[in-house]
């Protein structure tokens, strides 16, 4: 158990729609990364909060959005959803960064299907 | 631009077979991380290793054992008398640290069957 949870685990919904996943990081870390595992495009980052702040972004769509709250917990909000999102969402998190070692603690991820 | 090869797709062996997977990088940066991830069945990241590009010191933990070699931007994974229970996907991952040293580049994964 990494101490990554991420809710929903499966997700199923129509194109057009939008939905939230939601990620609580281990207990002290302030990063939250996000990343997306599909078939064609292999693991891919999209983005990450350190302390509330969006640090870096990779390759996320514009439909897509994140946040990170106070309480460090974040949400990846995916909008305008078209077949090609289906895909597994993980979220990582880590330490300070200014004690970070690179190690990324992975959860186990939030599948969605998009039909 | 930041790039990961790991050019084996899938690997069978039969247990107790030593196999060994291979990734090549490609970075511009003098200072970068390397990474290898285990994807069981189940689906989580499994964090196995971290290198940084200063220390070319090979590592071995338990049945595992890590080549790092910049001569050839290599950062081979072998596994020694495998077992079923490596049957995963593994990661071989890079990040750099003028982009963030925890935004990790992944290659594609090369799946690993141990066949009893």
């Amino acid at each position: 158990d990494s101490g990554v949870t991420q809710t929903p685990k499966h997700l199923i919904t129509a194109t057009g729609q939008r939905v939230t996943l939601r990620c609580s990081p281990r207990s002290g870390d302030l990063s939250v990364y996000w990343y997306q595992q599909s078939l064609d495009q292999g693991l891919q980052f999209l983005i990450q909060y350190y302390n509330g702040e969006e640090r870096a972004k990779g390759n996320i769509l514009e439909r897509f959005s994140a946040q990170q709250f106070p309480d460090l917990h974040s949400e990846l909000n995916l909008s305008s959803l078209e077949l090609g999102d289906s895909a597994l969402y993980f979220c990582a998190s880590s330490a300070n960064l200014a004690r970070s070692t690179g190690e990324l603690f992975f959860g186990e991820g939030s599948r969605l299907t998009v039909l | 631009a930041q790039k990961v090869t790991q050019a084996q797709t899938e690997i069978s062996v039969v247990e107790k077979e030593d196999v060994t997977l291979d990734c090549v990088y490609e970075t511009r940066d003098t200072t970068y991380y390397l990474f290898w991830y285990k994807q069981p069945p189940s689906g989580e990241l499994v964090f196995l290793i971290r290198r940084n590009s200063f220390d070319e010191q090979n590592e071995i933990s338990g049945r595992y054992s890590w080549n790092f070699q910049k001569s050839t931007s290599s950062f081979n994974f072998t596994i020694t008398a495998s077992q079923v229970v490596d049957s995963a996907v593994y990661f071989c991952a890079l990040s750099e640290a003028s982009t963030g040293a925890n935004n990790l580049f992944f290659g594609t994964g090369t799946r690993l069957t141990v066949i009893p």
